[in-house]
């Protein structure tokens, strides 16, 4: 039971450049988050979504873009990516048992 | 969404029992009290939850008074491996966790 699969696990990019996120989550689950993690900082949640084929932004939208295809996976699109959005980057899904956390996509621009 | 208050850092040596009190005077009805652990370059993982009164499991207490406006985890004879950043969060299993900075426990031997 993997849980929840977040790929890549490290990448850098070039500013301007753009790249997805993957997220996939085999617990069935019905939510699912995307969140930020600057040094020293708590999380602070990009987008989520509620449900197949929804998303809602969180406290830091701007700049990312999010798609919820398919109930399993939840992807995050920066379209051009800029040194600010240089940060840790951790899904995660829950349902009425709990929430559960990917390990994380550490991303830097440059 | 209401908002938890937490000390930013505490030390501890191994052995001891650390309590971290969290502040949360906005409490909503129908929110639950969450804590989560976090070690570096790992995701938040879950410690334990409650709505009122005293929770226990195998690695720690939750202690909620009877007003709820705070709460206290209590972690018994912490060892190094307990050194970590330790969140308070408000809301139910499927609402949007929003977090503040945690409380950072330093464990020394």
């Amino acid at each position: 039971n993997a849980g929840v699969t977040q790929t890549p696990k490290f990448r850098v990019l070039k500013t301007g450049q753009s790249m997805t996120l993957l997220c996939a989550q085999d617990m069935n689950h019905e939510y699912m988050y995307w969140y930020r993690q600057d040094p020293g900082m708590g999380l602070r949640l990009i987008h989520y979504s509620v449900g197949e084929g929804t998303t809602a932004k969180g406290e830091v939208p701007d700049g990312y873009n999010v798609s919820r295809l398919k109930k399993q996976n939840f992807l995050l699109g920066l379209e051009s990516a800029a040194p600010s959005q240089t940060s840790v980057y951790f899904c995660a899904s829950s349902s009425r048992g709990g929430y559960t956390f990917g390990s994380g996509t550490r991303l830097t621009v440059v | 969404l209401a908002k938890t208050t937490q000390p930013i850092s505490m030390d501890s040596y191994e052995g001891q029992e650390v309590n971290i009190t969290c502040s949360h005077n906005n409490i909503a009805t129908n929110d639950y009290i969450t804590w989560y652990q976090q070690f570096p370059s790992q995701g938040p993982r879950f410690i334990i939850q409650g709505y009122k009164t005293k929770v226990t499991n195998e690695v720690a207490s939750l202690f909620i008074p009877a007003d709820r406006k705070s709460s206290t985890l209590s972690l018994p004879r912490v060892s190094l491996s307990d050194t970590a950043v330790y969140y308070c969060l408000l809301g139910g299993n499927t609402d949007k966790l929003i977090f503040g900075t945690g409380t950072r426990l330093q464990v020394f031997p």
